[in-house]
């Protein structure tokens, strides 16, 4: 089965500096590349994903890139800001995606 | 639009006591989901339903059922309670068939602790 791992599982950020969030996964069918925000309380919510044709998408201050060969995609967040602060899950799939174990990142006053 | 409910939130139980967890969404999607999330585990996959009428199991079944009572509603129970199960249940949707991936809504899930 899919195997997939987060890194860092800790990141601590500067306001206004970047943060970026690595996933790493064994399944070379998947084709379908999320990210989801959690905020404490909350159930997960999508923030942005991309498809194995696309190699780069952005939205704003976010932005994903995937690298199908190193079977890995990356989550990018400039300027952050204190709503920042969450727990980030990535979950790559085919016909089921698999969560990873999440990130907790801290935005630092 | 609601989006995904789930009910209860909250919900303590012993050790071989049964109980149903309630799902319901309003955006008229096929498929349906429930994860349970324990801390440093991410989310699980239990059971999903990719229409009506069909359920399949996920990643961690074992002492658990599901019903698709409808295109809304999607329920999960556990039949004799144990520790090992209390965990954050979350429900969610999605407009995406089988062998197609899209976005999840989920629920602002249930609490549940086993004694």
């Amino acid at each position: 089965g899919e195997n997939v791992e987060q890194h860092p599982s800790t990141l601590s950020v500067q306001e206004g500096d970047s943060a970026v969030i690595k996933c790493t996964y064994s399944d070379s069918a998947s084709n379908y590349f999320p990210w989801y925000k959690q905020e404490l309380g909350k159930g997960p919510q999508l923030i942005i994903d991309i498809r194995s044709n696309v190699g780069e998408k952005k939205d704003q201050r976010i932005a994903v890139t995937l690298n199908k060969t190193a079977k890995h995609f990356s989550l990018h967040i400039t300027e952050t800001q204190p709503e920042d602060s969450a727990v980030y899950f990535c979950a790559p799939g085919d016909d089921k995606i698999i969560f990873g174990k999440g990130t907790r990142l801290h935005i630092l006053p | 639009n609601a989006g995904v409910t789930q009910t209860p939130k909250f919900q303590v139980l012993k050790t071989g006591q049964s109980m149903t967890l309630q799902c319901a969404q309003d955006m008229n999607h096929n498929s349906m989901y429930w994860y349970r999330q324990d801390p440093g585990m991410g989310l699980r996959l239990i059971y999903y339903s990719a229409s009506e009428g069909t359920t399949d199991k996920g990643e961690v079944p074992n002492g658990y059922n599901v019903s698709r009572l409808n295109k809304r509603e999607f329920s999960l129970r556990l039949e004799s309670a144990a520790p090992s199960q209390t965990s954050v249940y979350f429900c969610a949707s999605s407009d995406w068939g089988r062998g197609t991936l899209g976005e999840q809504f989920f629920g602002p899930g249930t609490r549940l602790t086993v004694l």
